[in-house]
């Protein structure tokens, strides 16, 4: 059974400070996604990134930046230079796959993070 | 372009009565998702679809939910008779599926804006 934690329930930094959301994955399979999902107060669910388990270089998208790590099952979120426009819910989420060519598999979200950033 | 559509974005209604949710995909996807957002259980799947057919309904919580694709550009969630422990917030999500490869597996899914269910 797949499973995502993010034990960060609630983060609150000020503004320009960087902030680390962390992730970390259980799953029997060798090959998988990652994903991470950012919901403003709007509510809507925001696609961020897709990483799949084979490529474990780290990406950097503007302020943001992620580290994937197998050895330790962790795909990590940093937000350098927060804003208050960063103020949302962060979610993380993984997916197995069901074959190659084919459709693709649900999704199992972590609890996600809250993340405040305070002007 | 358009986004994954939804109908309707707020739903009140009564216990007992049948609620049904809309889905329009994004065109050309062919991958469709059915989840189900709450404060207790946060973000769980309950169904989804390849090419119309579903293929996972273990997440569907019981019997009263049920989930229809007549074709590739909408979907609908049943829930009768709809109970206050229904409310939440129901979000469809499509994809473009996989690709040939492992490296093109399981694209990003994109989400709708959500329906909001509230069973009195």
């Amino acid at each position: 059974a797949q499973k995502v934690t993010q034990a960060q329930t609630e983060i609150s930094v000020v503004e320009k400070e960087d902030v680390t959301l962390d992730c970390v994955y259980e799953t029997r399979d060798t090959t998988y996604y990652l994903f991470w999902y950012k919901q403003p107060p709007s509510g809507e669910l925001v696609f961020l990134i897709r990483r799949n388990s084979f490529d474990e270089q780290n990406e950097i998208s503007g302020r943001y930046s992620w580290n994937f790590q197998k050895s330790t099952s962790s795909f990590n979120f940093t937000i350098t230079a927060s804003q208050v426009v960063d103020s949302a819910v962060y979610f993380c989420a993984l997916s197995e796959l069901t074959f190659v060519g084919g459709g693709a598999d649900g999704l199992t979200f972590g609890k996600g993070t809250h993340l405040i950033i305070q002007p | 372009d358009a986004g994954v559509i939804q109908s309707p974005r707020h739903e009140v209604t009564e216990m007992g009565q049948e609620v049904t949710l809309r889905c329009k995909p994004i065109s050309g996807h062919n991958s469709l998702f059915w989840y189900r957002q709450t404060m207790m259980r946060g973000l769980e799947l309950l169904i989804y679809f390849n090419n119309n057919v579903p293929i996972d309904d273990s997440g569907m919580p019981e019997d009263r939910f049920s989930a229809k694709m007549p074709n590739a550009s909408f979907s609908t969630l049943k829930i009768q008779p709809s109970e206050p422990r229904d409310s939440a917030v129901y979000f469809c999500a499509s994809s473009p599926g996989g690709g040939e490869s492992r490296e093109e597996g399981n694209q990003p899914q994109h989400f709708g804006d959500g329906t909001r269910l509230s069973i009195l």
